[in-house]
């Protein structure tokens, strides 16, 4: 089945510098990839997400690349802000009729010093 | 605002008990998901359902069961709770391959 891998599980950057988590995945049919935030005590939700018709998709100082032939894709923060602070993950779907299963990394727990 | 309600924050069962996590999305969402989300472990699909009466298992679906009767509604049910089911529960509905909404959690302890 499908297997993402996420990296690192924690990171702990100054305010200001960037930020980049980087997650595999196992089924080359993939073709959706969302990241989300989760803050303290909240429900996850999305940050941004990008699909396999694209290589790179940016909104403010979050990015997302993909690479289809290394089947890899990474979140990169640029100027990170204390309220950046949150546990990360990264997801991957596949087209199967008109569903979308979606397996989870394993997350990333970010820390903005200020 | 596509809305996720799951039936309880905080759980407290004894093992062997029969436990029912319930699911509500008022979106008309055909997917729907059960995960579990412990420390270190990220979010661990249990269940996913793409439409009524319709479920395929996830990666750790061994002690639980799901029930959609109605699209709305997603069920997830420990059949015999034991102690390392003790977990945060999470529940999420999207439509097709797009965003997926969460519920609020349900922090489960089985003593």
């Amino acid at each position: 089945g499908e297997n993402v891998e996420q990296h690192p599980s924690t990171l702990s950057v100054q305010e200001g510098d960037s930020a980049v988590i980087k997650c595999t995945y196992s089924d080359s049919a993939s073709n959706y990839f969302p990241w989300y935030k989760q803050e303290l005590g909240k429900r996850p939700q999305l940050i941004i997400d990008i699909r396999s018709n694209v290589g790179e998709k940016k909104d403010q100082r979050i990015a997302v690349t993909l690479n289809k032939t290394a089947k890899h894709f990474s979140l990169h923060i640029t100027e990170t802000q204390p309220e950046d602070s949150a546990v990360y993950f990264c997801a991957a779907s596949k087209r199967s009729g008109n569903t979308g299963k979606l397996i989870f990394g394993q997350g990333t727990t970010l820390q903005v010093k200020p | 605002d596509v809305k996720v309600t799951q039936s309880s924050r905080y759980l407290v069962k004894r093992t062997g008990e029969k436990v029912f996590l319930e699911c509500v999305q008022d979106m008309d969402h055909e997917n729907m998901f059960w995960y579990r989300q412990d420390p270190g472990l990220g979010l661990r699909l249990i269940y996913f359902s793409y439409d009524v009466k319709m479920k395929e298992k996830g990666d750790i679906p061994e002690g639980y069961s799901v029930s959609r009767e109605k699209k709305e509604r997603f069920s997830l049910i420990l059949e015999s709770a034991s102690t390392n089911q003790t977990s945060m529960y999470l529940c999420a509905s999207s439509l097709g391959r797009q965003e997926a909404f969460f519920g609020q959690g349900t922090r489960l302890t089985v003593v």
